[in-house]
């Protein structure tokens, strides 16, 4: 079984940039949740994406948007990138079954905004 | 809204010593919830969670914790730290719906020889 898959690893852009992060969910995964983790500070829910449909959000602006894709798997874009962006951002995956809330996390992608 | 609010941003045990990491929640419905650990430059592993049920729940890595509804409070507990317990700590929380997390603000546990 193949965990939660998430590209590029690492990532360096300039302010004003636009920035596209990849996520591949576990096997048998519905639903997608992107989170934003910035230094010393725990995860912060951006979205939730359920068979290809956004299914709730956090208090992100707009220029944070996301897409999931048939096969589950899933993209965060961010626009006019803030110096501010930069964080760890963490993709987790679920079945989305009753009475199953755990979510499987990523190794994320550090993005570095200058 | 739900919240949690772990305290000590760093907590510095020794080896063998009783590990001790303290989370409060707060939420409106009756709450779900999860202790995950981070390891420096890693994703977030499931550590244990408690949805309904028995109050004590165990996880993996020896580590357990005891829902306590009357204190709001979520605290994990391993009688004896190793040094691979070495990390941080996220306590979070979750409503009845499906899957959305709130995290505190993490407790990185060091461990001495």
């Amino acid at each position: 079984e193949t965990g939660v898959t998430q590209s590029p690893t690492h990532l360096i852009k300039t302010r004003g940039q636009q920035v596209t992060l990849r996520c591949s969910s576990q096997s048998g995964h519905n639903t997608v949740s992107w989170y934003q983790q910035a230094l010393g500070q725990g995860p912060q829910f951006i979205f939730q994406y359920y068979r290809e449909e956004e299914n709730g959000r956090g208090n992100f602006p707009p220029r944070f948007s996301g897409l999931q894709f048939p096969n589950y798997s899933s993209e965060l874009n961010v626009n006019a990138l803030e110096l501010d962006d930069s964080a760890l951002y963490l993709c987790a995956s679920s079945q989305r079954l009753p009475g199953d809330l755990e979510q499987y996390f990523g190794p994320g992608t550090r993005l570095t905004v200058t | 809204a739900q919240s949690v609010t772990q305290l000590g941003s760093h907590v510095s045990v020794s080896e063998g010593a009783l590990v001790l990491l303290r989370c409060n929640y707060s939420s409106s419905v009756p709450p779900y919830l999860f202790w995950y650990v981070q390891y420096p430059n890693q994703g977030l592993q499931l550590l244990l969670k408690y949805t309904t049920g028995a109050t004590l729940v165990k996880g993996i890595n020896g580590f357990e914790a005891e829902f306590k509804k009357s204190e709001t409070s979520f605290h994990l507990t391993k009688p004896s730290a190793h040094m691979s317990d070495a990390a941080e700590y996220f306590c979070a929380v979750s409503d009845a719906g499906y899957s959305t997390l709130t995290f505190g603000k993490g407790t990185m546990l060091l461990v001495s020889p």
